[in-house]
């Protein structure tokens, strides 16, 4: 059911400033992260991803580090826009058909983007 | 890319009543997909496994009487939400497995509203 009063916790950032955002997840067993973009009233947009035999990876202006020894995920955003302003969920998956291919997500982060 | 659609995007319904929900994908064939439940602020919650030509598989605490999922074909996995009650009232996202079995794509969700 629903959780009352329960917020997401929100990152305040400067248009053009670099964003950071964190995520611990909790399976040891999890070989395949991802991080998601969810605008108000949309689904989940992915924005990048890495697997367990990497800890770091690069996309355009997003860059997504793995620390395994501590199990947290970060994802950072460079020259932050008004377009990134939107709830950021990471996601943990043991990869391949067999596993199931089930994602489990983390509780999320509002980035609110000042101009 | 490849496209998840939902129909419809938003219903209304009065409380008592079943409300039927549909995915598809639009491009690819997808033998599983899976249904979210996402209350205001929160995460996403996985709710169900849908399987081509075999029962969904549901996760702990989800009601596979309330919750009837089809799937019927290769494209279109339905949620049939029945009885619907206000506590019901969320925002329901489908997904589908992109090839490699670690991607998911998601769909633009359906906003469920129970009077």
């Amino acid at each position: 059911g629903e959780s009352v009063g329960l917020h997401l916790p929100t990152l305040s950032v400067q248009e053009g400033d670099n964003s950071i955002i964190n995520c611990a997840y909790s399976n040891s067993a999890s070989d395949y992260f991802i991080w998601y973009k969810q605008e108000s009233g949309k689904g989940p947009q992915f924005i990048i991803d890495i697997r367990s035999n990497m800890d770091k990876r690069q996309g355009q202006r997003v860059t997504v580090l793995l620390n395994k020894t501590v199990k947290h995920l970060s994802l950072q955003i460079a020259a932050t826009q008004p377009g990134d302003s939107a709830v950021y969920f990471c996601a943990e998956n043991i990869s391949g058909k067999a596993a199931g291919n089930k994602l489990t997500f983390g509780g999320g982060t509002r980035v609110l983007v000042k101009p | 890319g490849a496209v998840v659609s939902q129909h419809p995007s938003r219903v209304i319904c009065k409380s008592g009543t079943s409300v039927k929900i549909e995915c598809r994908s639009l491009d690819f064939q997808a033998t599983t997909m899976f249904w979210y439940r996402q209350f205001p602020k929160q995460s996403l919650m996985l709710m169900a496994t849908s399987n081509e030509g075999s029962k969904a598989t549901y996760e702990q605490g989800v009601e596979k009487d309330k919750f009837l999922i089809n799937h019927a074909s290769l494209t279109l996995s339905t949620l049939t939400v029945t009885s619907a009650h206000p506590e019901d009232s969320s925002f329901y996202i489908c997904s589908a497995p992109g090839q490699g079995w670690d991607t998911q794509y998601f769909g633009p969700g359906t906003r469920l509203t129970v009077l």
